[in-house]
């Protein structure tokens, strides 16, 4: 099954930085989603995004759905403590009734 | 408050042994989903479901198997066939196929082979 590839694959940063990181595929996509994981728990739905060129934010997150619709990209603003865990994308074609998810980014924040 | 259970959060198991996982969810969602996370890897999906009395298979599903017998209940079976079994294993549901861009997941379940 087609993984999406994210980057980076591991983040390190002090409290109070900006975060960006992306996700890219080979396919087109007609949704794109961002979702946190919390150590040892399931993902939570952070972004959803439906149109190309859409730029959503929700609190401190903010995530664009690429023009080309093959790629989709999460910004995080001001990191906090809180922001650790790992990020994942996925994302949907046609009428796929399955998402594909990303392979992650694992963010750590420092004080 | 709506949401989905997974039972148990540990789970250990000798090599040739089966064991089933549970999910139960009380959200109303027809469609159901099983994922596979390994350490640095994304989610990878075993079987989904998106109605009662049936479901497909999804990437990995060989040494799984689950059934669909309430429109609740979406258990996993990790059977003696499945190579590498140790894994956090994730139950999802979503509100049918066409609302399968949002998924609402369950606090994982953790097996470990001996």
């Amino acid at each position: 099954g087609q993984q999406l590839n994210q980057s980076p694959q591991s983040m390190f940063i002090q409290e109070g930085e900006d975060v960006s990181m992306n996700c890219t595929s080979s396919s087109i996509f007609n949704t794109w989603l961002w979702y946190k994981q919390d150590p040892g728990e399931g993902p939570v739905l952070l972004i959803a995004l439906y149109k190309a060129g859409e730029l959503t934010s929700n609190g401190r997150l903010t995530a664009q759905f690429g023009i080309t619709r093959k790629d989709s990209f999460l910004n995080i603003s001001a990191s906090i403590p809180s922001d650790v865990g790992i990020y994942f994308c996925a994302g949907r074609s046609g009428t796929a009734s399955k998402l594909t998810f990303g392979t992650g980014t694992r963010l750590q924040v420092t004080l | 408050d709506g949401g989905i259970t997974q039972s148990p959060k540990y789970l250990f198991r000798k090599e040739g042994q089966n064991v089933t996982l549970s999910c139960e969810q009380n959200l109303n969602h027809d469609a159901m989903y099983w994922y596979r996370q390994d350490p640095g890897q994304g989610l990878r999906l075993i079987y989904y479901s998106q109605i009662v009395n049936d479901f497909q298979k999804g990437d990995i599903a060989e040494g799984y198997s689950v059934s669909r017998e309430k429109k609740e209940s979406f258990p996993l079976t990790v059977t003696s066939a499945q190579k590498n079994p140790t894994a956090f294993y994730l139950c999802a549901s979503s509100q049918g196929a066409a609302g399968a861009n949002v998924l609402t997941f369950g606090a994982g379940s953790r097996l470990t082979v001996l």
